[in-house]
């Protein structure tokens, strides 16, 4: 079925320290899956992507790791920064582009 | 960088009237989304549009709601008798293609239902 959660709703870290965001997904056919940042009165935007086959997937300060045994993956932010305050989700594309958004972790840096 | 935008940014309507969101997708997109989130909860779809016709679209899109592409270049969301329920941000989305392109979201808008 349709279904992408999120461990944790809240994770606080330190400035500079590195936050691992994770996601759970439900069905083992799943093939692609995005990471959204959602600013407080803004609209998600996207962060970075993964496809099923691959494990890992670098971006700027940011990796996804996916484990497809486990049907977990797992957002990493290096050296976070206040501006990376927001919420995350994770999301999964069904049927015909829809996307299917976890309940979402807010991420919150302190100086 | 092309963006997606929406207006208005905040709507306040009675219930039961009629309410037209707006949203100016990004040029070369051929596919366009609505999505709404209730306060703190979890972005919802509601409809995609392709090709001048709804593809798909979810529970939460009865027959209360309608789309429309009236030319080129905007999106409407139209719900015909507002309720109180209907009260939440309003997201339009598009992308370039299928299967698996980035969406992108515009900056959405609040509808409060009082």
């Amino acid at each position: 079925g349709e279904s992408v959660g999120l461990h944790l709703p809240t994770l606080s870290v330190q400035e500079g320290d590195n936050s691992i965001i994770n996601c759970a997904y439900s069905n083992s056919a799943s093939d692609y899956f995005i990471w959204y940042k959602q600013e407080s009165g803004k609209g998600p935007q996207f962060i970075i992507d993964i496809r099923s086959n691959m494990d890992k997937r670098q971006g700027q300060r940011v990796t996804v790791l996916l484990n497809k045994t486990v049907k977990h993956l797992s957002l990493q932010i290096a050296a976070t920064q206040p501006g990376d305050s927001a919420v995350y989700f994770c999301a999964e594309p069904t049927g015909f582009q829809k996307l299917v958004f976890g309940t979402g972790t807010r991420l919150l840096v302190s100086p | 960088e092309p963006e997606v935008t929406q207006t208005p940014s905040h709507q306040v309507t009675q219930m039961g009237q009629e309410v037209i969101l707006r949203c100016v997708p990004i040029s070369n997109h051929l596919y366009f989304y609505w999505y709404r989130q209730i306060l703190g909860q979890k972005v919802e779809f509601l409809v995609s549009f392709y090709n001048n016709e709804i593809s798909e679209k979810s529970e939460i899109f009865d027959d209360q709601f309608s789309v429309e592409r009236p030319d080129g270049s905007n999106f409407t969301l139209k719900i015909r008798s507002t309720k109180l329920e209907d009260s939440a941000m309003y997201f339009c989305a598009s992308s370039l293609g299928r299967p698996n392109t980035e969406a992108f979201f515009g900056q959405g808008t609040r509808l409060t239902v009082v």
